[in-house]
């Protein structure tokens, strides 16, 4: 048990709709990543918050947006879902400032765009 | 652009040692982690490289040439709960703790 919690497990919703992925982080780290995990894509990072504040993009779409709260939970939207959407959604978290940058992963959601 | 090239798929057999290779391509650098991923589940951390060398962690060691842009995964002993995906990914592109992750190697340990 890494210490990260996401919810829902899985989610199951149709083309069109809107959904929101939420992340509970380690206690006390300050850095919340989302990753996007597809068979064809691999693990794509997607977008980086430290302490509340946007702090790196990767590949994330248009449709998709993220915010962290101050209580550092964090939440991914998707938006406008597609086939393609469907995925295995992570959310990682660490310090933020060790030398290693270890990240912690949470369990996952299994995002299934009918 | 940035890549990372890994094998898709290594077997080995229980007890014996396997080494996994990757190289990068990317446009910024710090350095160069390894994850341990069972099927379906969350990766976890193995180690991480910031300088040439190799470090040691237990069965597991790591190593870096920066000069080459390439580092390998060394497994020792194989067990069966080896058997999982391992994933080398750079930090640096997107920024200092960002990390792009390569497609993954699937390590089959067999009896």
């Amino acid at each position: 048990d890494s210490g990260v919690t996401q919810t829902p497990k899985h989610l199951i919703t149709a083309t069109g709709q809107r959904v929101t992925l939420r992340c509970s982080p380690r206690s006390g780290d300050l850095s919340v990543y989302w990753y996007q995990q597809s068979l064809d894509q691999g693990l794509q990072f997607l977008i980086q918050y430290y302490n509340g504040e946007e702090r790196a993009k990767g590949n994330i779409l248009e449709r998709f947006s993220a915010q962290q709260f101050p209580d550092l939970h964090s939440e991914l939207n998707l938006s406008s879902l597609e086939l393609g959407d469907s995925a295995l959604y992570f959310c990682a978290s660490s310090v933020g400032t060790s030398f290693s940058n270890e990240q912690f992963f949470g369990p996952g959601t299994r995002l299934t765009v009918l | 652009g940035q890549s990372l090239e890994q094998p898709s798929e290594v077997t080995a057999v229980e007890g014996a040692i396997v080494q996994i290779n990757c190289t990068y391509q990317t446009s910024g650098f710090y350095g160069l982690s390894w994850y341990q991923q069972h099927d379906g589940g969350a990766p976890t951390f193995l180690s991480y490289n910031a300088l040439d060398g190799l470090e040691e962690t237990g069965r597991f060691s790591s190593f870096l040439s920066r000069s080459d842009s390439y580092g390998y995964l060394l497994l020792q002993e194989l067990q069966m709960k080896d058997s999982a995906s391992y994933f080398c990914a750079v930090s640096g592109n997107s920024g200092y703790s960002t990390l792009t992750f390569g497609k993954g190697t699937m390590l089959l340990v067999s009896p």
